[in-house]
């Protein structure tokens, strides 16, 4: 199977910050990659598909970034919305997800 | 609207079986891949098992292997999770997915259900 690594865990921040979520694999997966948000109770929003596209509807301060076996997500301006769980999930092969980043306000 | 409705959880005993139903509309149903997902309580994500379009082709975690079986009935639009010799540890919100692109197998996952919690316990 392959490993999926969050960092950092949790993750502090303010309003207006600049985020940056990194998710290692422990091997390739090409683009294959996708960024989930995860609010308490709720299903997870897809964010983000094949490393750097931007689902319809998720606003344009969402972004990603990678190949092989590193990625981002980046969130230019944290607003308040923002404040959430986010996970990563490969689908190189059948899917495993990342433990998950709890971005908290700091 | 694009929706997908899971049924079927509840509390049961540990070594007994459940199943999990998940109601498909909005969408050409019979052309999408579906998933299972699960998440314990205050965890992270977790795959459960695949089924293809066509219903043909079948995958499952390592921690479900010849426990869990997964079926679609096209005709109802709908996607079956049977749960056999449950365990304390597959305790969880069970979720079932639409993959973004139609054929394909293994994709991100646009579409999720509200989930529906299934507990085992004694």
């Amino acid at each position: 199977d392959i490993q999926m690594t969050q960092s950092p865990s949790p993750l502090s921040a303010s309003v207006g910050d600049r985020v940056t979520i990194t998710c290692r694999a422990s091997q390739s997966i090409s683009s294959w990659l996708a960024w989930y948000q995860q609010k308490p109770g709720k299903a997870p929003k897809l964010l983000i598909y094949k490393a750097s596209s931007l689902e319809s509807g998720v606003p344009s301060r969402f972004s990603g970034s990678g190949s092989g076996t590193e990625f981002t997500l980046t969130i230019s301006s944290l607003q308040p919305d923002d404040f959430a769980t986010y996970y990563c999930q490969q689908y190189n092969d059948h899917p495993t997800f990342g433990q998950g980043t709890k971005v908290e306000i700091k | 609207q694009v929706q997908l409705v899971e049924s079927g959880g509840g509390v049961v005993q540990p070594g007994r079986s459940l199943r999990l139903s998940c109601a498909a509309s909005g969408f050409t149903f019979s052309s999408y891949a579906m998933h299972w997902v699960r998440q314990a309580p205050g965890k992270g994500l977790e795959w459960v098992a695949v089924i293809s379009s066509d219903g043909r082709n079948k995958y499952f975690a390592d921690s479900v292997k010849g426990r869990f079986t997964i079926s679609r009935d096209n005709s109802k639009n709908t996607v079956y999770l049977e749960m056999n010799s449950l365990r304390n540890e597959d305790t969880a919100v069970y979720y079932c997915t639409r993959v973004l692109q139609e054929v394909w197998v293994d994709d991100a996952f646009d579409i999720w259900g509200q989930g529906t919690m299934v507990t085992v316990s004694s």
